[in-house]
């Protein structure tokens, strides 16, 4: 099984400054077929599914906000809000796409206002 | 607009099996893929497994021995059947749409909390 972790578990961050969310992979994630990384980002709120916010490592769905970045390959990649809002209060997963299972998410980073 | 609206028994009896019901609204059935992906309370996401409009499936390793996901691309219908249910499966199930270019879960059911209880 490909495992997913990520750090922190969770982090505070005042209002306007930068959250920064990391995920690793035990295997790499990048596809040598298209140079692609399947690695997704998701924000869950409470009682709410999932939302897509990134995929491919770090193209942005449509309309998610500017202010949610990724980045990385291989391994070892990033999530950055670089400036938090109120409605970023949330749980992020990572999530990739490529050996067995098929998906696989990471535990999870809890994001909390200071 | 997508929209995937799910249902099913939400308590069971350990050793029972568990039926969840996924109904696509708008947009194309076939050319995705449908998943199944549950969230045991205050835990992270577990994908279940996945079907496509004409019934190929693929199964998580972990599970597969007791899943079964079907559809019926009549009514742009899928399902889920899980047998012999312990408590261990208590979670909110969701469904999704699998976005095959990019591998992701782009649209999502409201979920379905499901208990297992004796």
């Amino acid at each position: 099984d490909i495992v997913m972790t990520q750090s922190p578990d969770s982090l505070a961050v005042s209002l306007g400054e930068r959250a920064t969310i990391n995920c690793k992979s035990r295997q790499s994630v990048l596809h040598s077929s298209n140079n692609k990384n399947y690695l997704a980002w998701y924000q869950q709120k409470p009682g709410q599914p999932p939302k897509l916010l990134i995929y491919w490592a770090s193209t942005r769905e449509s309309g998610v906000p500017d202010r949610f970045s990724g980045s990385g390959s291989g391994t070892d990649f990033t999530l950055t809000i670089s400036s938090l809002r109120p409605e970023d209060v949330a749980v992020y997963y990572c999530q990739q796409y490529y050996g067995t299972p098929l998906f696989t998410f990471g535990p999870g980073t809890k994001v909390d206002i200071k | 607009q997508v929209q995937l609206l799910q249902w099913g028994a939400g308590l069971l009896k350990p050793s029972e099996t568990l039926s969840l019901t996924c109904v696509v609204y708008g947009g194309s059935f076939s050319g995705y893929y449908w998943s199944w992906i549950r969230q045991p309370p205050g835990k992270g996401l577990e994908w279940v497994g996945e079907i496509n409009h004409s019934g190929s499936t693929n199964y998580n390793p972990s599970l597969e021995s007791r899943v079964t996901i079907s559809v019926d691309t009549s009514g742009k219908v899928f399902s889920l059947r899980m047998s012999s249910v312990t408590a261990a499966d208590t979670a909110v199930y969701y469904c999704a749409r699998v976005e095959l270019a990019k591998n992701v879960f782009d649209y999502w059911g409201q979920g379905t909390p499901v208990t297992v209880s004796s």
